[in-house]
């Protein structure tokens, strides 16, 4: 079985400043990472996903997360947010080789203010 | 190419009463998954089908059953509401086999009033 953890519910920042979002897991087998975003009354939509190789991965509007195994973390970063990232993220696990059965953590309310 | 599709959107349901939600995967996709969103639980696995068999099942009583068609279109449906059945249902689609990504829909919210 799979647990994540969120430990962060909300997280207020200011425009142009950095950001990051806490998640770690745990887990008996390897697992994929994943990192998902909802706005209001929206689906959940990918950011961005570690399967194997780099720790480090990247989406295409400019957030990164790190997979660390020893801490068992998969952090979320971003060095500028903009008014348009504010949104609920949630981090997810699924066992390797399946995106079929994800574990959600509870989530991030981010809000950006200028 | 489309995306996934739920229908309906909004849902307002009588206590005692059931419901049915339908998904269309995205054309190739043969897995389904559905989740419930709540406010108090989160986000929480409900079934997986794949190839019109369930694969996979979360902790959910019997009143919340499934079902997957030829065209891997799936529905969900909950029998004898109760009021902490309101939520918003999200389906996801995958390849099915090996996959790596989990595509969602926009939702079902559904009320039980």
């Amino acid at each position: 079985a799979q647990s994540v953890t969120q430990l962060d519910s909300q997280v207020p920042v200011f425009e142009e400043a950095p950001v990051e979002l806490r998640c770690n897991y745990s887990s008996s087998v390897s697992v994929y990472l994943f990192w998902y975003v909802q706005y209001p009354n929206q689906g959940l939509q990918l950011l961005l996903k570690y399967l194997s190789g780099s720790t480090l991965v990247e989406s295409i509007n400019g957030f990164e997360a790190e997979f660390n195994k020893s801490q068992t973390s998969f952090h979320l970063r971003k060095p500028s947010v903009h008014i348009s990232d504010t949104a609920e993220y949630f981090c997810a696990v699924s066992p390797t080789g399946t995106a079929s059965k994800l574990t959600f953590g509870t989530g991030t309310r981010l809000q950006v203010t200028l | 190419k489309a995306g996934v599709t739920q229908t309906p959107r909004y849902l307002i349901k009588t206590r005692g009463q059931q419901v049915t939600l339908s998904c269309s995967p995205i054309s190739g996709h043969r897995s389904v998954s559905w989740y419930q969103q709540t406010p108090g639980q989160g986000l929480q696995f409900l079934f997986e089908y794949f190839s019109e068999t369930q694969r996979n099942k979360g902790n959910f009583p019997g009143r919340f059953s499934g079902r997957q068609f030829s065209n891997s279109r799936s529905e969900m449906n909950v029998s004898t509401l109760e009021l902490g059945d309101s939520a918003l249902y999200l389906c996801a689609s995958t390849l099915g086999t090996g996959s790596t990504e989990a595509f969602f829909g926009q939702g079902t919210r559904l009320t039980v009033v």
